[in-house]
C-alpha cells in the first residue's frame, strides 16, 4: 500500500489562479515533505511540515497538515506558468530506520498563461 | 549553491551488461540515497546509505544492485546484469540529517538508463 497518495492526479489552471492538491497517508509520521519535479529533472524540496505543526507558509506556498485525518494539502497561490510541474508529497513509513522517504504518485499541474 | 551531481546523464546498454552510475553528494551531507523513476511513473526508493553501510533498501534493490562509497566524495550504484525493466531515470540524493527528523533530500538531475 502507498504511504502517500496525491489527489488530484492532474490539475489544469489559468495563470493567476490558485492550485490546491491533497495528500493522504496511512500511518503515523514525524514529518511530511512536499517536492516539485519539472519534467525530466530532479526533485526539488519545497517545504517540510512537522507532525506537531498544522500550517506552514513559504512564499506563495501554504501547506496544511491534519494528523487526525492523515492528510496534507499544498496550496500554490497566484500561480505562474513556471509553476507547471509535478508535485509530490513524501513521508517516512514507520518500522524503518527512519531513512526511507517514500513518495506518492504526484499531482501534475499545468498552469496555462 | 552546493548541488548533487550525477554522471552519466544518459547511458545506453545492452541487456546483461553491468552499469555503474555515479553521484557526488553535497560535501557535508551524511546520508545518501538512490531512487528510480520509470517513465511516467512514481519516484521509487531503492536504497539509503549512512556511515558506510546500507541503512534501508526496498524490494527492488535485489542482489543485482549494489552501492558503494569508494572514496570521500563519490557514491555509486552498480547494476550487475541489466534487464529491460531496469530502464528508468535513476536519481541520487543526499541529506544532512535523517529524513525522519528534519532531513530534506537534495536530488541530482538524474541518470537516464536505457537497456536494449
Amino acid at each position: 500500500s502507498q504511504q502517500g497518495e496525491e489527489d488530484p492526479q492532474a490539475l489544469s489552471i489559468q495563470e493567476g489562479e490558485n492550485a490546491t492538491m491533497n495528500c493522504s497517508y496511512k500511518t503515523s509520521i514525524n514529518n511530511l515533505q512536499w517536492y516539485r519535479q519539472n519534467s525530466g529533472r530532479g526533485l526539488v524540496h519545497l517545504i517540510l511540515i512537522r507532525s506537531n505543526e498544522r500550517e506552514k507558509h513559504s512564499g506563495r506556498l501554504r501547506v496544511t497538515l491534519d494528523t487526525s485525518k492523515k492528510s496534507s494539502s499544498l496550496l500554490i497561490t497566484a500561480s505562474r506558468a513556471a509553476d507547471t510541474a509535478s508535485y509530490f508529497c513524501a513521508t517516512v513509513p514507520p518500522s524503518t530506520a527512519g531513512n526511507k522517504l517514500t513518495f506518492g504518485g504526484g499531482t501534475r499541474v499545468l498552469v496555462k498563461p | 549553491e552546493p548541488e548533487v551531481t550525477q554522471t552519466p546523464s544518459h547511458q545506453v546498454t545492452q541487456m546483461g551488461q553491468e552499469v555503474i552510475l555515479r553521484c557526488v553528494p553535497i560535501s557535508n551531507h551524511l546520508y545518501f540515497y538512490w531512487y528510480r523513476q520509470i517513465l511516467g511513473q512514481k519516484v521509487e526508493f531503492l536504497v539509503s546509505f549512512y556511515n558506510n553501510e546500507i541503512s534501508e533498501k526496498s524490494e527492488i534493490f535485489d542482489d543485482q544492485f549494489s552501492v558503494e562509497r569508494p572514496d570521500g566524495s563519490n557514491f555509486t550504484l552498480k547494476i550487475r546484469s541489466t534487464k529491460l525493466e531496469d530502464s528508468a531515470m535513476y536519481f541520487c540524493a543526499s541529506s544532512e540529517e535523517r529524513v525522519m527528523n528534519t532531513g530534506e533530500l537534495f536530488f541530482g538531475e538524474g541518470s537516464r538508463l536505457t537497456v536494449l
